[in-house]
């Protein structure tokens, strides 16, 4: 079966770390560009990053530019998400999601989503 | 790179027709048939209804359409049933430095 589990939310304190993880199974991880998309509480999906299945290229969102860090290891189809200089408004449920091949922008697979409580 | 325009909520009556609208510019919508449609039940995962404009994953009902006319991208449900009241997001890949900018969000209420 094809899917992603997130791990590594929890609550942090303003100004903390917190390094997400998303293991996949079921498909060629190698082979698939993937994103991490989060959600505020009563607020809408969005996007944070993504990355080639290279990993050549990588992007990110103005809002956490500067302090998240995307990467992947393609050989324990493992995503990951570093979280550091955590502010209250990255307070969200981080879902990690495949690009679907070939490509038309379209995120096909998506984890259950991790929970990140930034407060003090 | 500001969200896609949707209307905060579309109603309807079980077995009616609904369109939801996506507004974006020529950077995004206007400018790629790379526009995708997720629906999101309370408490649950996104789940991929249309990709590239029009196309239906394998499993997503016939009841769901997509179309696009120029900066505006649209999602109709037909035969709107209980099971398809839930929140609904549209996206599009974009030129503007970021691939990828969601929609504010409709939610769908199914009277």
């Amino acid at each position: 079966e094809v899917q992603l589990v997130e791990s590594g939310g929890g609550l942090v304190k303003p100004g903390g770390s917190l390094r997400l993880s998303c293991a996949a199974t079921g498909f060629t991880f190698n082979s698939y560009s993937m994103n991490w998309v989060r959600q505020a509480p009563g607020k809408g999906l969005e996007w944070v990053s993504s990355i080639s299945h290279s990993p050549s290229y990588i992007y990110y969102a103005d809002s956490v530019t500067g302090r998240f860090t995307i990467s992947r290891d393609n050989a324990k189809n493992s995503l990951f998400l570093q979280m550091n200089s955590l502010r209250a408004e990255d307070t969200a449920v981080y879902y990690c999601a495949r690009t679907r091949k070939p490509f038309t922008g379209a995120f096909d697979i998506w984890g259950q989503g991790t929970m990140v409580t930034v407060s003090s | 790179q500001s969200a896609l325009t949707q209307p905060a909520s579309v109603s309807g009556s079980p077995g009616q027709s609904i369109t939801i609208s996506c507004t974006g510019t020529s950077s995004d919508v206007g400018g790629y048939n790379y526009v995708s449609w997720y629906q999101q039940h309370p408490g649950k995962a996104p789940k991929l209804m249309i990709y590239a404009v029009s196309n239906r994953p394998s499993g997503v009902s016939n009841r769901f359409s997509g179309s696009k006319s120029g900066n505006t991208a649209s999602l109709t449900i037909s035969g709107l049933q209980a099971e398809d009241e839930a929140d609904y997001y549209c996206s599009s890949y974009t030129s503007s430095g970021t691939p990828c900018v969601f929609g504010t969000g409709t939610r769908v209420t199914v009277l």
